[in-house]
């Protein structure tokens, strides 16, 4: 019940396509989705968060898509560069006492150029 | 700028030894973590704090524990240093859970037990 799942593990894209990848997850008290993007060398940086009241966010390249009846959501990446070659990791908070975040295993995104 | 500092970004220990990894952050940061990562594992939870001289289990505790003297370091140690420690090790912190809970990490310690 604690777990999130992120498929694929492995990802590529050529440059100007779009880039999606998707999370699944089964606790219901679950009250924030955020995605964070990690470089090489680098530790994981937030880059765009949900809450389940909305369907979609949208910060300039960076979509999520929420669905809470299908307990789903997904990242899209429009018009990938390879700059956005990067691990994407989807987190859910745990919105009981620890508040503490679940993690996906983690998707390896290559934009080829 | 914020900044999350992890005392080494490589390590290399022999199994048995008590392994210290330090993190230190700038930002008054009631909360810190400590995750390890792993390929195809993601970020899983070791312990994380919640304020000074608090620790609580994460979860896979075993074989490690913590110290939070002040509030902002939080050191992870390994009491006796196993191979199947050998990891990437992040540290985070993050203030009071606000309405963004954004956590802000370190750059990782490689830790390697040989």
């Amino acid at each position: 019940q604690q777990q999130v799942k992120q498929s694929p593990q492995s990802l590529i894209v050529q440059k100007g396509g779009i880039s999606i990848i998707n999370c699944a997850y089964e606790n219901t008290a679950f009250d924030y989705f955020p995605w964070y993007q990690q470089f090489p060398g680098k530790g994981p940086a937030l880059l765009i968060a949900i809450r389940p009241d909305v369907s979609e966010k949208k910060e300039g390249r960076f979509t999520i898509s929420f669905n809470k009846s299908a307990k789903q959501f997904s990242l899209h990446i429009m018009d990938s560069q390879p700059g956005d070659s990067a691990t994407y990791f989807c987190a859910a908070r745990d919105g009981g006492a620890t508040n503490k975040l679940i993690f996906g295993t983690g998707t390896l995104l290559a934009v080829q150029p | 700028d914020v900044k999350v500092t992890q005392s080494s970004r490589y390590l290399v220990k022999r199994t048995g030894e008590k392994v210290f990894l330090e993190c230190v952050q700038d930002m008054d940061h009631e909360n810190m973590f400590w995750y390890r990562q792993d390929p195809g594992l993601g970020l899983r939870l070791i312990y994380f704090s919640y304020d000074v001289k608090m620790k609580e289990k994460g979860d896979i505790p075993e074989g490690y524990s913590v110290s939070r003297e002040k509030k902002e370091r939080f050191s992870l140690i390994l009491e006796s240093a196993s191979t199947n420690q050998t990891s990437m090790y992040l540290c985070a912190s993050r203030s009071r859970p606000l309405r963004h809970n954004e956590q802000f990490f370190g750059p990782g310690t490689r830790l390697t037990v040989l």
